[in-house]
């Protein structure tokens, strides 16, 4: 299986900070990855797939790169809304596995 | 509005069976690849199952052998039947679409879920 380590698992952030989040993966994925956010009590809502293809009506402040095994989710100015988890997810082959998630803080 | 609504959740005994439903309106189940994911009280998120539109079916070994996905066309709808249940197996569980990128299928769609909690 392929493990996904997300880092840092929390980060304290302010309203128009830079957040940079890392995910890396135990064995080369390509550029098959997305990107999650889940706020408390929600469904998860994709952000980014492919590493770094936005996905349609996710603001343009979300952006991803990264290919193998060393992927980034950055967040170029955090607004208020933005305050959740993210989680990266695999999808180069089964079974499909997820990252443990990164909290985006307020500071 | 193409959305997906899981029902069928609730408080089961251990080595109990339970089928969650997931009902789709907006897209065509059958023509779609279909997931199950789940996410226990506190954690993170756990891939449970999948199904693409040629029928194939993937799980993870966790529940391998337990669980059973399948759709009925005829409804719009995905299951996930769910035998020998566990207290690890107490979540909530999610539907949600695969769309197809670049041959690769990301989960787009996600319904709000629904909770199984395993217990005495």
């Amino acid at each position: 299986d392929i493990q996904m380590t997300q880092s840092p698992s929390s980060v304290s952030a302010s309203v128009g900070d830079r957040v940079t989040i890392t995910c890396r993966a135990s064995q080369g994925i390509n550029i098959w990855l997305a990107w999650f956010q889940q706020k408390p009590g929600k469904a998860p809502n994709l952000l980014i797939y492919a590493a770094s293809s936005l996905q349609s009506g996710v603001p343009s402040r979300f952006s991803g790169s990264g290919s193998g095994t060393d992927f980034t989710l950055t967040i170029s100015s955090l607004q208020p809304e933005d305050f959740a988890t993210y989680y990266c997810q695999q999808a180069n082959s089964f079974p499909l596995t997820f990252g443990g998630g990164t909290k985006v803080e307020s500071k | 509005e193409v959305q997906v609504v899981e029902t069928g959740g609730g408080l089961i005994q251990p080595g109990g069976s339970l089928r969650l439903s997931c009902a789709a309106s907006g897209f065509i189940v059958s023509s779609n690849c279909m997931n199950w994911v789940r996410q226990a009280p506190g954690k993170g998120l756990e891939w449970v199952s999948l199904i693409y539109s040629g029928g194939s079916t993937y799980y993870a070994d966790s529940v391998k052998g337990r669980f059973t996905i399948s759709r009925d066309d005829s409804k719009n709808t995905l299951y996930l039947r769910m035998n020998s249940l566990r207290a690890a197996d107490t979540a909530v569980y999610y539907c949600a679409r695969g769309a197809e990128r670049h041959s690769y299928y990301y989960m787009d769609v996600w319904g709000k879920g629904t909770t199984v909690t395993v217990s005495s």
